[in-house]
């Protein structure tokens, strides 16, 4: 069984700039969540997808983006970077919950942005 | 709004002693509550978690004890291990296919 994958694993950028972090999802997983944790904090919901498409997303601006392909793994992607997305951004997957699981999150070990 | 909260940013326990770890949340709707712990550069872990029917859950070392009328839910290990230190997140979802909210965690060192 092949866990959840991120990469990359730690990248810096510069204010205004783009960034793309991929997640590769547990095998059987059908629903990849991201988070943002900033230090200090717990992980902040970013947003969720099932089956291709956004499934809930969180307090978090329209410059945050994602996508999920149809071997379940995703894409988050974030436009015009400001200072305060430097964070640990997480990558979430598990059994969608309407198939009567309990929302047992499998995360994968993230991606470290440093925004200058 | 938190709606899940962890007071206690750090704890410190003897090894072998009991390490007593809180939260607290503001939603009575939460139908369950799932505890998460994370080493430094590891992802978080899924530790054990209690329906919001029940008032305690046990697995192994791990137990957790929910207080729905004090909106408070504590877990606890007996006895602490030094492979415990860690972070430890106290999480809550939102609805039955949205978002998880987790707590700020609290930070556990167990001392030798």
């Amino acid at each position: 069984e092949t866990g959840v994958t991120q990469s990359p694993t730690h990248l810096i950028k510069t204010r205004g700039q783009q960034v793309t972090l991929r997640c590769s999802s547990q095998s059987g997983h059908n629903t990849v969540s991201w988070y943002q944790q900033a230090l200090g904090q717990g992980p902040q919901f970013i947003f969720q997808y099932y089956r291709e498409e956004e499934n809930g997303r969180g307090n978090f601006p329209p410059r945050f983006s994602g996508l999920q392909f149809p071997n379940y793994s995703s894409e988050l992607n974030v436009n015009a970077l400001e200072l305060d997305d430097s964070a640990l951004y997480l990558c979430a997957s598990s059994l969608h919950l309407g198939a009567g699981n309990t929302g047992e999150l499998f995360f994968g070990e993230g991606s470290r942005l440093t925004v200058l | 709004d938190q709606q899940v909260k962890q007071n206690s940013p750090s704890l410190s326990v003897q090894e072998g002693r009991i390490s007593i770890l809180n939260c607290d949340y503001t939603n009575s709707m939460f139908d369950y509550f799932l505890w998460y712990k994370k080493y430094p550069a590891e992802g978080p872990t899924f530790l054990i978690s209690i329906s919001s029917i029940k008032d305690k859950n046990e697995d192994g070392r791990f137990t957790v004890f929910l207080n729905k009328s004090a909106k408070h839910l504590s877990l606890h290990i007996v006895p602490s291990q030094p492979g415990d230190s860690a972070v430890y997140f106290c999480a809550a979802p939102m609805n039955r296919d949205d978002k998880i909210i987790f707590g700020k965690g609290t930070r556990l060192h167990i001392l030798p």
